[in-house]
This record gives C-alpha cells, structure tokens and sequence, in this order.
C-alpha cells in the first residue's frame, strides 16, 4: 500500500514569511510524529499524535511552530514568521494503533520537505 | 530523559567487508529500531527490535536490553550500504522517539 507522503518535496520562503507543511500518514495508522532533521545533523522531535488525544508538544522550539491533525488523519505543521535558523528537512512519520499497555510499534517515514528560508 | 550513543561516528569500508555498529542507551526501552538514511535523505527501515535478534538477508540485529545496548551487524557490504545509520528508542514513561546521532558508513568500490 501507499506510503507516508508529504508535500511540498521542497520549499523555498522569505525570512518573516509563514509556512505550511504537509504529512499523509499511512491509512490507518494512529500515530503521527514531527521531527527536524539540519543538515547532517540527526533527528529533532518536534510533536506527537496519538489518535484523538491531546498531542504531545513538548519538542516544539518556540510558539512560532504549531501542527493540527484533521479528522485522525492528515497533519500539517505551520511555522509562522520564518528565521533562517528554521532552514532543515522536515520529517512525518506515522505508527499502527498502539494496544493499551503494550509496546510501541515501527514508525515509517515520509520523504520529507527540505525547507530554505532566504 | 533518555540519552542515546552510536559508535563509531563514522565507518569506511572496502566493498566485501563486514561490520558491526553499535547503540548504546541510558535507561529501559520498549521500542529500539534501526533506520538507514540513504544519501536522498530518505530514511528506511531496517528493523524493529526492542529486544532479542533479528535477521534480513545480510543484514541482522541483536538487542540486550538488560545491558542497554543494540547491535547493527552489515555481512559483505556493497556500495548502497553507504549512507548513516540511526537508532530511535522510546522508553515506557515518554511518547516521543529519541535518536542516536547516528554512523556515517561509506563503502567504497
């Protein structure tokens, strides 16, 4: 079946200027990861989604930074006044339903948006 | 909150050779993959080991989490080995994945 896919691919923006990501998780996959990856740097989490429950934000770098997840699918994660700091590759990463009390299942990884900020 | 370690930071190899990258964490897991970033930046994954050995062709892992610590074993490596190799854990109390910095491998023809 499909993958994880997001768009834009790449995405070039002006300093100050707002953007908006997007991630398609796998069909029926629960779970919805953020994470920011600088160049030849290793992964930063951003933020979590777990079904209908409140997201885990604790990886957001500032207030700048904000994601929704419409209907228990699609994710978008917008960055509002964009810094050149805030060039990296975004990465969307989504999971199978978690059983209760069990353990965490394999994530699987988009291709990720390469966003430059000039 | 939980700390990962990969050794080494980096690895050259001739085409052939074999190899054994290592992942070290600082508390109990109960979920440990590996990934492989091909030089598209995409990342792959390779397996799904919280505990015990697994095995993929010439690829295997093995896990011991009493002691914290995971191995990525590459038999005969080709050229499209080449790329960096991450471990993400998650611990039973945090929701989100932490990853190591990951093993920069260039096999070399």
């Amino acid at each position: 079946g499909a993958g994880v896919s997001q768009s834009p691919s790449n995405k070039v923006t002006e300093k100050g200027k707002d953007v908006e990501l997007r991630c398609d998780p796998i069909s029926g996959h629960t779970a919805l990861y953020w994470y920011r990856q600088s160049l030849g740097q290793g992964l930063e989490f951003l933020i979590y989604f777990q079904g209908n429950s409140a997201p885990d934000k604790s990886g957001l770098p500032s207030d700048r930074f904000s994601a929704e997840r419409t209907g228990g699918s699609v994710s978008t994660l917008t960055i509002q006044r964009t810094q050149q700091e805030d060039s990296a590759v975004y990465l969307c990463a989504s999971s199978p339903t978690r059983l209760a009390g069990g353990p965490s299942y394999e994530q699987y990884f988009g291709p990720g948006t390469r966003l430059t900020v000039t | 909150g939980i700390q990962v370690e990969q050794s080494p930071p980096d690895l050259i190899l001739q085409e052939g050779a074999n190899s054994t990258l290592r992942c070290n964490f600082s508390d109990s897991v109960n979920n440990l993959q590996w990934f492989h970033q091909n030089p598209w930046g995409q990342l792959i994954n390779l397996f799904y080991i919280p505990s015990g050995t697994k095995q993929n062709g010439r690829l295997s892992a093995t896990t011991v989490a009493t002691e914290r610590y995971s191995l990525l074993y590459i038999s005969s490596s080709q050229t499209t080995d080449s790329g960096v190799y991450f471990c993400a854990v998650k611990d039973g109390y945090g929701q989100n994945f932490v990853f190591g910095p990951g093993t920069r491998l260039s096999v070399l023809p």
